[in-house]
């Protein structure tokens, strides 16, 4: 079975521009999570989504958004770049909201320059 | 506020040798306590997980310790082999609002040597 996929696996944007990351969970699950790795730092959450409805958002700023569609998939939006988004974005896909065990993709690689 | 504290930074062990990784966390509302293998450029794999209802739990070669008294858990690796070099993540979440969310630790980076 395949496990999470994530695109792109890599991107480079401008300070100020928009990025779209993607997100496709293990089939079956219908629950998404969004977390942001910094190098040499353990992944941070940023939102939990679950039929559609956000389930949780971490400390982030509101340039940071998310939705899910029927299909489950999940996409990430961020707004107005800041060098300090540069970070592997990871996306976390679990059976249902209320269950513990998060199986993670390979993850986005932003680069803002 | 880092609710979780992992330690050490980074460890070197020689082959067939045991990796101990610790963590420590504060709140006592954690549910779940995860932890994680992560090879560069890959995402963060589930290696083995506990609950605080449990004071051990073994899997293969790894085996998760915890002490709900001392509010710390740790993992243990046992006959360490060089394909075991990766990051280490000992994670925490509590099942709220129906979500859940994983407070991660810092990340412990393991070198397996010959």
């Amino acid at each position: 079975d395949a496990g999470v996929t994530q695109s792109p696996t890599h991107l480079i944007k401008t300070r100020g521009q928009h990025v779209t990351l993607r997100c496709s969970p293990i089939s079956g699950h219908k629950s998404v999570s969004w977390y942001q790795q910094v190098l040499g730092q353990g992944p941070q959450f940023i939102f939990q989504y679950y039929e559609k409805e956000e389930r949780g958002r971490g400390n982030f700023p509101d340039r940071f958004s998310a939705r899910q569609f029927p299909n489950y998939s999940s996409e990430l939006n961020v707004n107005a770049l800041l060098l300090g988004d540069s970070a592997l974005y990871l996306c976390a896909s679990s059976r249902l909201a209320g269950v513990n065990e998060q199986y993670f993709g390979p993850g986005t690689r932003l680069t803002v320059t | 506020q880092q609710q979780v504290k992992q330690s050490p930074q980074s460890l070197i062990v020689q082959k067939g040798g045991i990796s101990i990784i610790n963590c420590a966390y504060e709140n006592t509302a954690f549910d779940y306590f995860p932890w994680y293998q992560q090879f560069p450029g890959k995402g963060p794999a589930l290696l083995i997980a506990i609950r605080p209802d449990v004071s051990e739990k073994k899997e293969g070669r790894f085996t998760i310790s915890f002490n709900k008294s001392a509010k710390q858990f740790s993992l243990h690796i046992m006959d360490s082999q060089p394909g075991d070099s990766a990051t280490y993540f000992c994670a925490a979440s509590i099942l709220t609002g129906g979500g859940n969310k994983l407070t991660f630790g810092t990340g412990t980076q393991l070198k397996v040597e010959l």
